[in-house]
C-alpha cells in the first residue's frame, strides 16, 4: 500500500526557470493539499484540490504559481520564473475525503533556486 | 478564517519527564484536531487526532485533550525519550471542503 509519492525529491533551478513538482496521492484518495515549508518554519497552506477542481487556493501567490489535479495522473504544482525566495520544501498531502479526514504527507520536494 | 496558535515554540525536557504542548483555535465550528510529528528533514507524520465529540484520547505515551468551550487542545507526552525529539504541529479543521489550518510548531528536545 504505497503512501503519498512526490517527485523529484530534490530540484535545483536557476532564477527564471520553471519548476514542476509532482504528487501522487495514496490509492483511493481524491483530495490533495500542497504546503510550503521554509527552514525552521511551519507548514504554510497553498492550495487544496480535488480531481479536476481547485477547492481552495487562498494560500497561493497570485503570480507565477499554479496547481492542477487532472482526472488521470498526479497533481502538479508549477512555479514559473522561479526566484531565490521560492527555495523551500514543498509537501503535498492527500486524504480520502473532505477537510476533516486525515491527511497523509508525502516526503516533500526540496527546491533550491540558484 | 481559522487561526491556530501554538505554545511554546521550543521545549526542553529531561528524559523521562512529561511534555505538554498547547494550542488554541478561533473558529468554534472546527471539529477535527490532528497532531503531527516532524523529524529533521522528514515528512510530517500523524501521531494522534481527536474529534469534537470526545474530550480526551490516549495512545500509549501520547494523549490529547480538547476543551471546546475554551477552544483549546493539548498534546501530552509522558515518559519522554530522546526519539521524541522533533517538531510537533497541531492543526484544526471544520470539515467539509475546508482546509486544515496548522499551528506554528513546537520544537521539542528531550535531553538524555
Amino acid at each position: 500500500n504505497a503512501g503519498v509519492m512526490q517527485n523529484p525529491r530534490h530540484l535545483v533551478r536557476r532564477r527564471g526557470q520553471e519548476a514542476r513538482l509532482r504528487c501522487s496521492p495514496m490509492k483511493g484518495h481524491s483530495h490533495v493539499y500542497w504546503y510550503r515549508q521554509l527552514p525552521e518554519e511551519g507548514l504554510k497552506f497553498m492550495v487544496y484540490l480535488q480531481k479536476e477542481n481547485i477547492i481552495d487556493e487562498s494560500g497561493m501567490p497570485k503570480e507565477r504559481f499554479s496547481a492542477e489535479f487532472p482526472k488521470e495522473g498526479p497533481s502538479i504544482l508549477r512555479i514559473q520564473q522561479v526566484v531565490r525566495g521560492d527555495s523551500a520544501a514543498y509537501f503535498c498531502a492527500s486524504s480520502h475525503g473532505q477537510g476533516s479526514d486525515t491527511q497523509y504527507f508525502g516526503p516533500g520536494t526540496r527546491l533550491t533556486v540558484l | 478564517g481559522e487561526n491556530v496558535e501554538q505554545h511554546p515554540s521550543t521545549l526542553s525536557v529531561q528524559e523521562g519527564d512529561s511534555a505538554v504542548i498547547k494550542c488554541t483555535y478561533s473558529d468554534s465550528a472546527s471539529n477535527y484536531f490532528p497532531w503531527y510529528k516532524q523529524e529533521l528533514g522528514k515528512r510530517p507524520q500523524l501521531i494522534i487526532d481527536i474529534r469534537s465529540n470526545v474530550g480526551e484520547k490516549k495512545d500509549q505515551r501520547i494523549a490529547v485533550t480538547l476543551n471546546k468551550t475554551a477552544k483549546h487542545f493539548s498534546l501530552h507526552i509522558t515518559e519522554t525519550q530522546p526519539e521524541d525529539s522533533a517538531v510537533y504541529f497541531c492543526a484544526a479543521s471544520k470539515g467539509g471542503y475546508q482546509k486544515v489550518t496548522f499551528g506554528t510548531g513546537t520544537k521539542l528536545q528531550v535531553i538524555p
